[in-house]
Protein backbone atom coordinates (compact mmCIF):
# COMPACT_ATOMS: atom_id res chain seq x y z
CA UNK A 1 0.00 0.00 0.00
CA UNK A 2 2.67 2.63 -1.36
CA UNK A 3 0.00 5.78 -1.02
CA UNK A 4 1.93 8.88 -1.89
CA UNK A 5 5.59 8.41 -3.46
CA UNK A 6 7.88 11.00 -3.56
CA UNK A 7 11.29 10.38 -6.39
CA UNK A 8 14.13 11.09 -5.38
CA UNK A 9 14.78 11.47 -1.76
CA UNK A 10 17.19 13.08 -1.82
CA UNK A 11 19.57 15.27 -4.92
CA UNK A 12 22.32 17.77 -4.77
CA UNK A 13 22.11 20.52 -7.30
CA UNK A 14 24.73 23.31 -8.39
CA UNK A 15 23.09 26.76 -8.79
CA UNK A 16 21.62 27.61 -12.24
CA UNK A 17 21.11 23.44 -12.89
CA UNK A 18 17.31 22.06 -13.43
CA UNK A 19 15.23 19.27 -11.76
CA UNK A 20 12.23 17.57 -11.82
CA UNK A 21 10.44 15.90 -8.62
CA UNK A 22 8.17 13.02 -9.22
CA UNK A 23 5.27 12.46 -7.01
CA UNK A 24 3.15 9.45 -7.41
CA UNK A 25 -0.57 8.63 -5.51
CA UNK A 26 -2.26 5.76 -5.89
CA UNK A 27 -5.42 6.24 -4.29
CA UNK A 28 -7.43 8.02 -6.88
CA UNK A 29 -6.98 10.89 -5.49
CA UNK A 30 -8.00 14.03 -7.46
CA UNK A 31 -5.94 17.10 -5.69
CA UNK A 32 -2.85 17.06 -5.36
CA UNK A 33 -0.51 19.23 -3.43
CA UNK A 34 3.48 20.52 -3.60
CA UNK A 35 4.47 22.30 -0.21
CA UNK A 36 8.08 23.56 1.06
CA UNK A 37 9.32 22.90 4.60
CA UNK A 38 11.66 25.40 5.37
CA UNK A 39 12.62 25.52 9.58
CA UNK A 40 10.21 28.38 11.43
CA UNK A 41 8.27 28.78 8.17
CA UNK A 42 5.73 25.75 8.35
CA UNK A 43 4.54 24.07 5.29
CA UNK A 44 4.16 26.73 2.55
CA UNK A 45 1.92 25.69 -0.15
CA UNK A 46 3.94 26.32 -3.91
CA UNK A 47 1.12 24.84 -6.48
CA UNK A 48 -1.51 22.61 -6.25
CA UNK A 49 -3.86 20.94 -8.82
CA UNK A 50 -7.67 19.82 -8.65
CA UNK A 51 -7.62 17.25 -11.34
CA UNK A 52 -5.61 16.49 -14.33
CA UNK A 53 -4.32 18.45 -16.61
CA UNK A 54 -5.18 21.75 -14.15
CA UNK A 55 -2.59 23.51 -11.90
CA UNK A 56 -3.09 26.29 -9.47
CA UNK A 57 -0.48 28.88 -7.87
CA UNK A 58 0.04 28.87 -3.96
CA UNK A 59 1.60 30.88 -1.75
CA UNK A 60 5.38 30.69 -2.68
CA UNK A 61 5.07 30.06 -6.14
CA UNK A 62 8.07 31.56 -7.92
CA UNK A 63 11.07 29.76 -9.54
CA UNK A 64 8.71 26.55 -9.80
CA UNK A 65 6.59 24.92 -12.69
CA UNK A 66 4.08 21.99 -12.37
CA UNK A 67 2.22 19.48 -14.39
CA UNK A 68 -0.72 17.21 -14.59
CA UNK A 69 -0.21 15.09 -16.93
CA UNK A 70 -2.43 12.02 -15.46
CA UNK A 71 -4.11 11.86 -12.30
CA UNK A 72 -1.41 9.60 -10.60
CA UNK A 73 1.07 11.62 -10.97
CA UNK A 74 1.85 15.62 -9.99
CA UNK A 75 5.84 16.79 -11.16
CA UNK A 76 7.54 20.01 -9.54
CA UNK A 77 9.85 21.42 -11.63
CA UNK A 78 13.25 24.05 -10.85
CA UNK A 79 14.20 25.67 -14.03
CA UNK A 80 17.33 27.26 -12.51
CA UNK A 81 17.79 26.31 -9.35
CA UNK A 82 19.08 28.83 -6.84
CA UNK A 83 20.68 28.22 -3.10
CA UNK A 84 16.92 29.86 -1.59
CA UNK A 85 15.32 26.59 -3.13
CA UNK A 86 17.17 24.39 -0.63
CA UNK A 87 14.57 23.36 1.32
CA UNK A 88 12.85 19.53 2.07
CA UNK A 89 9.80 19.35 -0.37
CA UNK A 90 6.47 17.51 0.45
CA UNK A 91 4.05 15.82 -2.05
CA UNK A 92 0.31 15.74 -0.62
CA UNK A 93 -3.03 14.30 -2.44
CA UNK A 94 -6.83 14.17 -1.16
CA UNK A 95 -9.94 12.82 -2.19
CA UNK A 96 -11.57 16.81 -2.51
CA UNK A 97 -11.17 20.03 -1.18
CA UNK A 98 -10.05 20.34 2.76
CA UNK A 99 -13.38 22.58 3.94
CA UNK A 100 -13.76 19.18 5.19
CA UNK A 101 -11.89 18.44 7.65
CA UNK A 102 -11.90 14.11 7.24
CA UNK A 103 -10.73 14.34 3.91
CA UNK A 104 -7.44 14.70 5.22
CA UNK A 105 -4.49 15.13 2.40
CA UNK A 106 -2.00 12.40 2.23
CA UNK A 107 1.62 12.92 2.46
CA UNK A 108 4.55 11.15 1.40
CA UNK A 109 7.89 10.76 2.88
CA UNK A 110 9.58 14.38 1.09
CA UNK A 111 12.34 15.00 -0.71
CA UNK A 112 15.46 16.47 0.64
CA UNK A 113 16.92 19.03 -1.67
CA UNK A 114 20.29 21.35 -1.50
CA UNK A 115 21.57 23.88 -3.74
CA UNK A 116 24.79 25.04 -3.64
CA UNK B 1 1.19 38.24 11.20
CA UNK B 2 0.82 34.53 9.47
CA UNK B 3 -2.56 33.02 9.56
CA UNK B 4 -1.85 30.85 11.69
CA UNK B 5 0.97 30.60 14.72
CA UNK B 6 2.41 28.57 16.47
CA UNK B 7 5.32 28.39 19.04
CA UNK B 8 7.99 25.75 17.25
CA UNK B 9 9.33 24.69 20.33
CA UNK B 10 11.21 22.66 21.22
CA UNK B 11 9.48 21.15 24.31
CA UNK B 12 10.73 18.68 26.17
CA UNK B 13 8.84 16.64 28.72
CA UNK B 14 9.44 13.85 31.01
CA UNK B 15 7.21 10.49 29.98
CA UNK B 16 3.67 10.17 31.36
CA UNK B 17 3.23 14.50 31.37
CA UNK B 18 0.18 16.83 30.36
CA UNK B 19 1.18 17.75 26.71
CA UNK B 20 -0.06 21.27 25.60
CA UNK B 21 0.56 22.65 22.38
CA UNK B 22 -0.79 26.01 21.14
CA UNK B 23 -1.87 27.67 18.49
CA UNK B 24 -3.81 30.93 17.53
CA UNK B 25 -5.41 32.15 14.02
CA UNK B 26 -6.23 35.58 12.75
CA UNK B 27 -9.37 34.51 10.31
CA UNK B 28 -12.81 33.80 11.71
CA UNK B 29 -14.19 32.41 8.40
CA UNK B 30 -12.70 29.05 8.33
CA UNK B 31 -13.87 26.39 10.07
CA UNK B 32 -11.81 23.50 10.39
CA UNK B 33 -8.90 22.76 12.57
CA UNK B 34 -6.52 19.86 12.61
CA UNK B 35 -3.39 18.90 14.21
CA UNK B 36 -0.87 16.54 11.97
CA UNK B 37 1.68 15.10 13.57
CA UNK B 38 5.38 14.11 11.73
CA UNK B 39 7.94 12.13 12.99
CA UNK B 40 11.64 12.67 11.93
CA UNK B 41 12.07 12.39 8.08
CA UNK B 42 9.21 11.30 7.78
CA UNK B 43 5.43 13.37 5.79
CA UNK B 44 3.11 14.80 8.26
CA UNK B 45 -0.21 12.59 8.83
CA UNK B 46 -3.47 14.13 9.98
CA UNK B 47 -4.03 13.42 14.14
CA UNK B 48 -7.51 15.08 15.00
CA UNK B 49 -9.49 17.56 13.01
CA UNK B 50 -12.20 19.30 14.61
CA UNK B 51 -15.30 21.45 13.42
CA UNK B 52 -15.72 25.42 14.58
CA UNK B 53 -15.65 25.18 18.43
CA UNK B 54 -15.29 22.70 21.40
CA UNK B 55 -13.46 19.94 22.04
CA UNK B 56 -12.65 16.28 20.10
CA UNK B 57 -11.23 13.33 22.53
CA UNK B 58 -9.42 10.27 20.80
CA UNK B 59 -7.96 8.29 23.22
CA UNK B 60 -4.54 9.90 24.95
CA UNK B 61 -5.36 13.13 22.22
CA UNK B 62 -7.95 16.03 22.97
CA UNK B 63 -8.37 19.08 20.17
CA UNK B 64 -10.09 21.85 21.37
CA UNK B 65 -10.67 25.26 19.41
CA UNK B 66 -11.67 28.82 21.52
CA UNK B 67 -13.32 30.88 18.87
CA UNK B 68 -13.63 33.55 21.10
CA UNK B 69 -9.97 33.90 21.52
CA UNK B 70 -9.12 32.52 18.20
CA UNK B 71 -6.83 29.75 19.89
CA UNK B 72 -6.47 25.55 19.19
CA UNK B 73 -4.68 23.14 21.52
CA UNK B 74 -3.89 19.72 21.10
CA UNK B 75 -3.90 17.89 24.56
CA UNK B 76 -1.94 14.71 25.04
CA UNK B 77 -2.22 12.52 28.07
CA UNK B 78 -0.15 10.02 29.81
CA UNK B 79 2.66 11.46 27.20
CA UNK B 80 5.10 8.52 25.28
CA UNK B 81 8.57 8.18 24.00
CA UNK B 82 6.22 7.34 21.02
CA UNK B 83 4.69 10.53 21.11
CA UNK B 84 8.47 12.77 20.35
CA UNK B 85 7.13 14.28 16.47
CA UNK B 86 6.46 17.44 15.61
CA UNK B 87 2.82 18.61 15.73
CA UNK B 88 1.50 21.14 12.71
CA UNK B 89 -1.81 22.74 13.19
CA UNK B 90 -3.86 24.13 10.21
CA UNK B 91 -7.03 25.37 9.42
CA UNK B 92 -8.55 25.40 6.09
CA UNK B 93 -8.69 28.40 3.42
CA UNK B 94 -10.12 29.75 0.56
CA UNK B 95 -10.27 27.16 -2.28
CA UNK B 96 -10.01 23.84 -0.14
CA UNK B 97 -6.01 24.61 1.09
CA UNK B 98 -4.64 24.02 3.96
CA UNK B 99 -2.56 26.76 5.72
CA UNK B 100 -0.71 25.22 8.93
CA UNK B 101 1.21 26.76 11.62
CA UNK B 102 5.19 26.50 12.20
CA UNK B 103 5.13 23.30 13.74
CA UNK B 104 6.08 22.32 17.59
CA UNK B 105 8.74 20.28 18.24
CA UNK B 106 7.78 17.24 20.97
CA UNK B 107 9.96 15.36 22.78
CA UNK B 108 9.16 12.57 25.80
CA UNK B 109 11.85 11.74 27.78
CA UNK B 110 11.60 8.28 29.35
Amino acid sequence: NAGVTQTPKFRVLKTGQSMTLLCAQDMNHEYMYWYRQDPGMGLRLIHYSVGEGTTAKGEVPDGYNVSRLKKQNFLLGLESAAPSQTSVYFCASSFTTQGRGNQPQHFGDGTRLSIL
Amino acid sequence: QKEVEQDPGPLSVPEGAIVSLNCTYSNSAFQYFMWYRQYSRKGPELLMYTYSSGNKEDGRFTAQVDKSSKYISLFIRDSQPSDSATYLCARNNQGGKLIFGQGTELSVKP
